[in-house]
């Protein structure tokens, strides 16, 4: 099946820094989001963006679709921008729009 | 307009002991997800759904079973549980592309 690579696997960031957060795939996608899982286990969708740039406030995405890659880029971070960024696609060749996950990378943003 | 529910948030089992996962959506939403989240791991899919009716496995459906009755309502059973399932069991739905998900239950089997 389809691989999804995150990095980092973990961060650490003073408050007010800028980070850039990366997804590799292994295959054509016809999906790709961008999550968040707060401190307290919920998952909150970021970006839908299986190719292109997405912006939203102090967020944005770019899939490069070409190239297999994904980038988050979060900026002037926030303590509550701690948790951890999961990247998920679905194949171009999949069914049901099911999404495979990478691992994750979990970032911590200290005053 | 809830999103997607899930009940309940915590359960705590014993070895052997079955119960049933409650997933609900009031988006009109087609499909429909079960994952687990283990720690250190992202999400892995158990089984979903493409319609009222209608279920298949996912990447590990070993020890679970599921049932779409009805469009808005998802069920995960797991008829013995093994200290193995502990995990985070997360519910999703989507019309096509992007899927919301649950807040989660956190299942212990002792």
């Amino acid at each position: 099946g389809i691989q999804v690579e995150q990095s980092p696997p973990d961060l650490i960031l003073q408050e007010g820094a800028n980070s850039t957060l990366r997804c590799n795939f292994s295959d054509s996608v016809n999906n790709l989001q961008w999550f968040h899982q707060n401190p307290w286990g919920q998952l909150i969708n970021l970006f839908y963006i299986p190719s292109g740039t997405k912006q939203n406030g102090r967020l944005s995405a770019t899939t490069v679709a070409t190239e297999r890659y994904s980038l988050l880029y979060i900026s002037s971070s926030q303590t509550t921008d701690s948790g951890v960024y999961f990247c998920a696609v679905e194949p171009t060749a999949g069914t049901a729009s099911k999404l495979t996950f990478g691992t994750g990378t979990r970032l911590q943003v200290t005053l | 307009n809830a999103g997607v529910t899930q009940t309940p948030k915590f359960r705590v089992l014993k070895t052997g002991q079955s119960m049933t996962l409650l997933c609900a959506q009031d988006m009109n939403h087609e499909y429909m997800y079960w994952y687990r989240q283990d720690p250190g791991m992202g999400l892995r899919l158990i089984h979903y759904s493409v319609g009222e009716g209608t279920t298949a496995k996912g990447e590990v459906p070993d020890g679970y079973n599921v049932s779409r009755l009805k469009k808005q309502n998802f069920l995960l059973g797991l008829e013995s549980a093994a200290p193995s399932q502990t995990s985070v069991y997360f519910c999703a739905s989507t019309s096509y592309n992007e899927q919301f998900f649950g807040p989660g239950t956190r299942l212990t089997v002792l």
